[in-house]
């Protein structure tokens, strides 16, 4: 079985520049998540979909940060304008369903903004 | 407001010491219970897990946790670490209604050989 697809695996970009990071979940999962993982820190789940619709997006800036997942397969998430404290790995997982189900990850996009 | 805590930063066993890492959790309504671990340079991936059932669950590479209901605790277990088991674990809890997951800091294992 194929796991979560992301890319790029890495992006170095200026601030006030925007970005873009992909991410295919594994097929069949109706769950996908964005987390932004900050050095030394645990993941924090910026957004969290369920098909194309959103379950939660509390924690996303929403001022610089956005994300879709039109489809309801693939996601894209995209920063614009990005700042230095963006710098970050963003990790995309997914799993089956609500209820009883784990999540699975990719292996990350690590954002360096300078 | 939902958290996760984990007590332990930073931990330093030899080989063959025992492990215990602590994790307790504020979260509303019925909840899934979950230690991911990442290795260096890998991706996150699922230690064990708990949705119901028997409080003592066993995961892989000899791992397991103890869900104490009363304590919001979610602690992970090792009888006999390995250089190997060298990684950053997780704590993660999931809502069992939305499916919302929210992760602890992190705990840095490292074994010394």
């Amino acid at each position: 079985e194929a796991g979560v697809a992301q890319s790029p695996r890495y992006k170095i970009i200026e601030k006030r520049q925007s970005v873009a990071f992909w991410c295919n979940p594994i097929s069949g999962h109706a769950t996908l998540y964005w987390y932004q993982q900050i050095l030394g820190q645990g993941p924090k789940l910026l957004i969290q979909f369920q098909n194309n619709g959103v379950v939660d997006d509390s924690q996303l800036p929403k001022d610089r940060f956005s994300a879709e997942r039109l489809k309801g397969v693939d996601s894209t998430l995209k920063i614009q304008p990005a700042k230095l404290e963006d710098s970050a790995v963003y990790l995309c997982a997914s799993s089956s369903g609500l209820m009883n189900t784990e999540a699975f990850f990719g292996q990350g996009t690590r954002l360096t903004v300078v | 407001a939902q958290s996760v805590s984990q007590h332990n930063h930073h931990v330093i066993l030899s080989e063959a010491a025992s492990l215990e890492l602590g994790c307790n959790y504020s979260y509303g309504g019925t909840v899934n219970l979950f230690w991911y671990v990442q290795y260096p340079g890998q991706h996150l991936q699922l230690l064990l897990k708990y949705f119901s059932g028997d409080p003592l669950v066993k995961g892989i590479k000899g791992f397991e946790a103890e869900f104490i209901k009363s304590k919001f605790s979610f602690n992970l277990r090792k009888p006999s670490v390995q250089w190997s088991d060298t990684a950053e674990y997780f704590c993660a809890v999931g809502s069992s209604n939305t499916g919302k997951l929210i992760f602890g800091q992190g705990t840095t294992l490292q074994v010394k050989p």
